[in-house]
């Protein structure tokens, strides 16, 4: 069982958008401005969408966007396109027993 | 292009040790922390420690202390993760993962697949 929950499935249609959640404790999300998330497609390693809550990576489209509220983060994906479709997970830094805490990662289909 | 290239695949059994290794390319060796992660099957990724490569200091979760050791080899620009007393539930896909001390991994590995089997 994931530290961080997210949902296990998302879906929209070309040109929608999409949020998923990944909600943590105050442990993690709740109190600290490190979070992460990264898109998986199949068989690929992980790639760094959204970095500290909302700082999108040189060459990361603008339809990516990321926020926070309380002990919950937001992944936000408009103007959805066929090749989305992937796995997405969200990161943490904790101040638990361990540094980083993960998502267990949410499948976005594209209809 | 910076990249983090690992090992093969390895299958072990209980009670033995793993090494899987990470050798980085195109990028300033010392400026970024390797971070290692391991996901199981049909789970999410799990932090196990990282490094800093200017030093070799180590910080490991707490669940891998006593088990884990990172480390890195500044001559070839690789690090190592070594992982003894392995359980069948140690069966996972280990990555290495580029970044700052917190915040975002930028670049992984394309990950290795250790399988503990009797």
């Amino acid at each position: 069982q994931s530290a961080l929950t997210q949902p296990a499935s998302v879906s929209g249609s070309p040109g929608e958008s999409i949020t998923i959640s990944c909600t943590g404790t105050s442990s993690d999300i709740g109190n600290y401005k490190y979070v992460s998330w990264y898109q998986q497609h199949p068989g690929r390693a992980p790639k760094l969408l959204i970095s500290d809550v909302t700082k999108r990576p040189s060459g990361i489209s603008n339809r990516f966007s990321g926020s926070k509220s309380g002990n919950t983060a937001s992944l936000t994906i408009s103007g959805l396109q066929a090749e989305d479709e992937a796995d997405y997970f969200c990161s943490s830094y904790t101040t638990t027993t361990t540094f980083l805490v993960f998502g267990g990662g949410t499948k976005l289909t594209v209809l | 292009q910076v990249q983090l290239v690992q090992s093969g695949a390895e299958v072990k059994t209980p009670g033995a040790s793993v090494k899987v290794s990470c050798k980085a390319s195109a990028y300033s060796f010392s400026n970024e922390y390797i971070h290692w992660v391991r996901q199981a099957p049909g789970q999410g990724f799990e932090w196990m420690g990282l490094v800093n490569p200017s030093n070799g200091a180590t910080s490991y979760a707490e669940m891998f202390q006593g088990r884990v050791a990172m480390t890195r080899d500044t001559s070839t620009t690789t690090f190592y993760m070594d992982l003894s007393s392995l359980r069948p539930d140690d069966t996972a896909v280990y990555s290495c993962a580029r970044g700052k001390i917190v915040g975002g991994m930028d670049v992984w590995g394309q990950g290795t697949t250790v399988t503990v089997s009797s």
